[in-house]
């Protein structure tokens, strides 16, 4: 299966502890997006990285959110001292870097994080 | 601005009726236009995707309907099944360069029998 891989499917996590979630973008596609999907509502977008680089974070909480995409393996988004706020699905979405493909995001199966 | 407007919340449409999704946008610089169907607890799976330079495009059952001056654009969805159930967004973003997709709040299809 080639496609986007996203790891664990559900995380539980007490107030104050780190998540740490990881994204595998499809075969062949060096676009990394992260979206935040919370309960009954749409997904709104977190960030946006390339390979060793962040390209907009403008989505993103000033505090206690990173992330990464590193040379060699996957994507990571990392939540510090986690919140009952946090609670959500974190969804992880790549494309291509060829310009016809270049905004046809394909996403994961996303992670469900719940804070405790 | 960079929202995106959808409409209905939800849809209840009988087996083999059309199903009609809206969604409005403000940005200009938007230029294509993709919609994605989310079953529960899945990820939002691409259905199909316009850009502003035609006015209609079709795959299968699922049309969309785009008007440019108005910037609204639509999902039509004809002979509706019970597999269609699922919650369905539609977003927008700026090409050129990679970007990030605006989503709207996502309509929730049931189609009875």
């Amino acid at each position: 299966n080639a496609g986007v891989m996203q790891n664990p499917r559900h995380l539980v996590r007490r107030r104050g502890q780190e998540a740490r979630l990881r994204c595998s973008p499809m075969k062949g596609h060096s676009h990394v997006y992260w979206y935040r999907q919370l309960p009954e509502e749409g997904l709104k977008f977190m960030v946006y990285l390339q390979k060793e680089n962040i390209i907009d974070e403008s989505g993103m909480p000033k505090e206690r959110f990173s992330a990464e995409f590193p040379k060699e393996g996957p994507s990571i988004l990392r939540i510090q001292q986690v919140v009952r706020g946090d609670s959500a699905a974190y969804f992880c979405a790549s494309s291509s870097k060829d310009r016809e493909f270049l905004n046809t995001q394909y996403f994961g199966p996303g992670t469900r994080l719940t804070v405790l | 601005q960079q929202q995106v407007k959808q409409s209905p919340q939800s849809l209840i449409v009988q087996k083999g009726g059309i199903s009609i999704i809206n969604c409005a946008y403000e940005n200009t610089a938007f230029d294509y236009f993709p919609w994605y169907q989310q079953f529960p607890g899945k990820g939002p799976a691409l259905l199909i995707a316009i850009r502003p330079d035609v006015s209609e495009k079709k795959e299968g059952r699922f049309t969309i309907s785009f008007n440019k001056s108005a910037k609204q654009f639509s999902l039509h969805i004809m002979d509706s099944q019970p597999g269609d159930s699922a919650t369905y967004f539609c977003a927008a973003t700026h090409t050129g360069t990679a970007s990030k997709l605006t989503f709207g709040t996502g309509t929730r299809l049931q189609v009875t029998l």
